[in-house]
């Protein structure tokens, strides 16, 4: 089975501090995404990336940046975090456009308090 | 974007009922997944299914892509199938746009 790793379950954080929420993905996968989910407004694509190195915005990238250094490794960066940032985050990733199979695989999901 | 409408938005069962979970979409798609989240947050990937039935267990889903819906069935329904339930698409095979999700309650 995949396995998508997200590093904390839960994180508390102050205003104005720089965030790291790490995610891996053990399965070779080509794709990865970030989520957050928030009560009434669902699940909202962050950013994604398709290759290493390669990102893209999804709808709500105001205020976080990404990166994918590794394959199996992508990192989303709140650079000064704000209260509004308070939300479930959710890591996933799927194989590859190209074969066809693009089902999308979760992490745990991390609890980012900022107070 | 694609809107994603889901229905009922709460669905409350007795142990060993059936039920059936309704998404509609406002474009034609190329991907569409079902997804259960269960009570502790974890997301789990039920279905892709752009087209066509796929049945898993006590679980199947028919997605009619022409008419713009798919009905995902729980069968024999368990208390561990309570969670909300997501159905999600995309039109260009990598963003996904989530709907509001049914939350569904089976009681023993």
């Amino acid at each position: 089975d995949v396995k998508v790793t997200q590093s904390s379950r839960y994180l508390v954080k102050r205003t104005g501090e720089k965030v790291f929420l790490e995610c891996v993905q053990d399965m070779d996968h080509e794709n990865m995404f970030w989520y957050r989910q928030d009560p009434g407004l669902g699940l909202r694509l962050i950013y994604f990336s398709y290759d290493v190195k390669m990102k893209e915005k999804g709808d709500i990238p105001e205020g976080y940046s990404v990166s994918r250094e590794k394959k199996e490794r992508f990192s989303l960066i709140l650079e000064s975090a704000s209260t509004n940032q308070t939300s479930m985050y959710l890591c996933a990733s799927s194989l590859d456009f190209r074969t066809g199979d693009e089902k999308l695989f979760f992490g745990s999901g991390t609890q980012l308090s900022v107070l | 974007g694609i809107q994603v409408e889901q229905s009922p938005p709460d669905l409350i069962l007795q142990e060993g009922a059936n039920s059936t979970l309704r998404c509609n979409f406002s474009d034609s798609v190329n991907n569409l997944q079902w997804f259960h989240q269960n009570p502790w947050g974890q997301l789990i990937n039920l279905f892709y299914i752009p087209s066509g039935t796929k049945q898993n267990g006590r679980l199947s889903a028919t997605t009619v892509a022409t008419e713009r819906y798919s009905l995902l069935y729980i069968s024999s329904s368990q208390t561990t199938d309570s969670g909300v339930y997501f159905c999600a698409v995309s039109s260009n095979d990598y963003k996904l746009s989530f709907g509001a999700g049914t939350t569904v309650t089976v009681r023993a």
